[in-house]
């Protein structure tokens, strides 16, 4: 079984810090994402990534960088956390080679920024 | 560019079939149509996925008219942990590696006893 898993459940961060959300696959998977989850908006996308180095932005990016240096692992960070940045966030997987591959989630990073 | 439509909020009671329609009338000949179940403080999981006509799992069946414009995801005798929220996701594959996925809101199915 796929297995995506997000190095924090929960996390609390002052305004202003950089703040780093991890997240690994066991898949060997070539497409990463993380998305953030906010009430009545659903599943909105950040940065996606298909290899290693490759990233791609979503629909919502501002505010926020990637970085994959190896396949398994896809970091977000937030450069300056704000308050709006206070959400749900999803790190997801998937096989490139299909358009129709299933995404893979993590159980997700609740981030509170006060 | 594909927008999925479905409803915020359903109730059903428990041994009752339920089913939710989404709507995608914008949906790519390529796409597929893709529904997830979340439970709180989980992330989505995949429950079925279909291009056309109809598809059974386990645990539930999907049908998808002619014209592609709509799905419908049935659950068959739901029961209390069948309470979850629902997504309907259509996507696929574009130009080059860009992998443009719509995601629906949402549809928070409620069983009552």
């Amino acid at each position: 079984d796929v297995k995506v898993t997000q190095s924090s459940r929960y996390l609390v961060k002052r305004t202003g810090e950089k703040v780093f959300l991890e997240c690994v696959q066991d898949m060997d998977h070539e497409n990463m994402f993380w998305y953030r989850q906010d009430p009545g908006l659903g599943l909105r996308l950040i940065y996606f990534s298909y290899d290693v180095k490759m990233k791609e932005k979503g629909d919502i990016p501002e505010g926020y960088s990637v970085s994959r240096e190896k396949k398994e692992r896809f970091s977000l960070i937030l450069e300056s956390a704000s308050t709006n940045q206070t959400s749900m966030y999803l790190c997801a997987s998937s096989l490139w080679d299909r358009s129709n591959s299933p995404l893979h989630f993590g159980n997700g990073t609740r981030l509170t920024v006060t | 560019l594909a927008k999925t439509t479905q409803p915020i909020s359903m109730d059903s009671y428990e041994g009752q079939e339920v089913n939710i329609t989404c709507s995608h009338n914008n949906i790519a000949t390529n796409d597929y149509i893709t529904w997830y179940q979340q439970f709180p403080s989980q992330g989505p999981r995949f429950i079925i996925q279909g291009y056309k006509t109809k598809v059974t799992n386990e645990v539930a069946s999907l049908f998808i008219p002619a014209d592609r414009k709509s799905s419908t995801l049935s659950l068959p005798r739901v029961s209390l942990s069948d309470t979850a929220v629902y997504y309907c996701l259509v996507g696929g594959a574009n130009a080059g590696n860009n992998r443009k996925l719509i995601w629906g809101l949402g549809t928070s199915l409620a069983v009552n006893p």
